[in-house]
């Protein structure tokens, strides 16, 4: 059964430092790998997605993701944050469905 | 600028009353999602229709939760009778049934129920 965790609850950075924010995933077959953001009171939308082809994706607002297959594993990266990237980002797996599977989220807050 | 939308923003009720809330999928759309999210359960997959046809509602109490789309415009989640610990945001997304598909979420409808 798919699964994904996102082990850091929380992650505070101080602004334009770089963040990698974690996301495992765990699938006996090839997954759909996605990351949402969800800033306060709005719902969720789509930073980026990795389908198939290069396992560098990137997303709006300066967001990359690296898949890492051997490692099962989706990492979301920014190499210099601000302060309006404050926000709940959500990993996400679907095996070849349009069902998605969500991690717990991790929470970003950018300190000035 | 397509976007889902859903109504009430927000609902406060009592406990024992019945709640409905309302979602618009982007038009063109033919899946639709309900997800509960909670500080304690995160984000929770409810209900998934396709085309119209419930193809997955296994995440929804059965008892007290019910999911329509009377037509390709709406969908419905309706909850008989509420209770506390339904308090939660409930959001709809939208889609097209292709595997990859991302999800467009709603604002979300936040329910209290005291």
């Amino acid at each position: 059964a798919q699964s994904v965790t996102q082990l850091d609850s929380q992650v505070p950075v101080f602004e334009e430092a770089p963040v990698e924010l974690r996301c495992n995933y765990s699938s006996s077959v090839s997954v759909y790998l996605f990351w949402y953001v969800q800033y306060p009171n709005q719902g969720l939308q789509l930073l980026l997605k990795y389908l198939s082809g290069s396992t560098l994706v990137k997303g709006i607002n300066g967001f990359e993701a690296e898949f890492n297959k051997s490692q099962t594993s989706f990492h979301l990266r920014k190499p210099s944050v601000h302060i309006s990237d404050t926000a709940e980002y959500f990993c996400a797996v679907s095996e070849n469905t349009d069902k998605l599977i969500f991690g717990t989220g991790t929470r970003l807050q950018v300190f000035p | 600028d397509a976007r889902v939308t859903q109504t009430p923003r927000d609902k406060v009720t009592e406990m024992g009353q019945e709640v409905t809330m309302r979602c618009q999928p982007i038009l063109g759309h033919n899946t639709v999602f309900w997800y509960r999210q909670t500080m304690m359960q995160g984000l929770e997959l409810l209900a998934y229709f396709r085309n119209r046809a419930p193809l997955d509602d296994s995440g929804m109490p059965k008892d007290r939760f019910s999911a329509e789309m009377p037509d390709a415009t709406l969908a419905t989640l309706k909850i008989q009778p509420s209770e506390p610990r339904d308090s939660a945001v409930y959001f709809c997304a939208s889609g097209l049934d292709t595997s990859g598909d991302t999800q467009y979420f709603g604002p979300g409808t936040r329910l209290t129920v005291l």
